[in-house]
């Protein structure tokens, strides 16, 4: 069974630039989190997507946004980008009713 | 500005020691805790985890243990080996209940990890 996957998994943008990440699911899971890794602040929840609809947000600025298609991808997109963006964007998977969460391998963006 | 990093715990074993990674979590309403490993250029892999119903639970070498009283959450690996070495998280899920009324585990809130060093 083939594992989460993000592209790309390098990105280098410049400031006020926007961005858009790419999650794929594992077959079968409805359910797809979005997490910022950062050294100053750690792992952070961005939001959950189930079943196309956004069911829980966390405390970032709109900048931040997301989706999910009828097939579970999701992308995440990042308008007007700041040097403090630059982070590792993880996506996790999970059949969405308590199940564990799977994680890719994440995305690099470097915001220069 | 320069930016300031966590200052992540260390443990530093031996190959075969047991290793014993400790969290303190903070909400009193969490139910459900998970153990993650993460290597470097790797995503988080989960190691084990625990529902708010149990004090503890094993697996492979991995026993986690919850002390709500205390909201105290540990992590023992047996016969550590160099291929443990990695930066080990732990999380909680306190997110509130989706508009959907499901249960949503989709949002969880993690330690700020522990950086394991296994020396052979």
């Amino acid at each position: 069974k083939a594992g989460v996957t993000q592209t790309p998994r390098y990105l280098i943008k410049t400031r006020g630039q926007q961005v858009t990440l790419s999650c794929s699911p594992i077959s079968g899971h409805r359910s797809v989190s979005w997490y910022q890794q950062t050294p100053g602040q750690g792992l952070q929840f961005l939001f959950e997507y189930f079943s196309e609809t956004q069911r829980n947000k966390g405390n970032f600025p709109g900048r931040f946004s997301g989706r999910q298609f009828s097939n579970s991808r999701s992308e995440m997109n990042v308008s007007t980008l700041e040097l403090g963006d630059s982070a590792l964007y993880l996506c996790a998977s999970s059949l969405g009713q308590g199940g564990e969460q799977f994680f890719g391998p994440g995305t690099r963006l470097t915001v220069l | 500005g320069e930016s300031v990093g966590l200052h992540l715990p260390t443990l530093s074993v031996q190959e075969g020691d047991n290793s014993i990674i400790n969290c303190a979590y903070s909400n009193s309403a969490s139910d459900y805790f998970i153990w993650y490993k993460q290597e470097s250029g790797k995503g988080p892999q989960f190691i084990i985890d625990i529902r708010s119903n149990m004090d503890k639970r094993q697996g492979q070498r991995v026993t986690v243990l919850l002390n709500k009283t205390v909201k105290h959450l540990s992590l023992q690996i047996a016969a550590t080996q160099p291929g443990d070495s990695a930066v080990y998280f732990c999380a909680e899920n306190r997110g509130p209940p989706p508009r959907d009324g499901g249960t949503s585990y989709g949002k969880l809130t993690f330690g700020q990890g522990t950086i394991l060093t296994v020396h052979p």
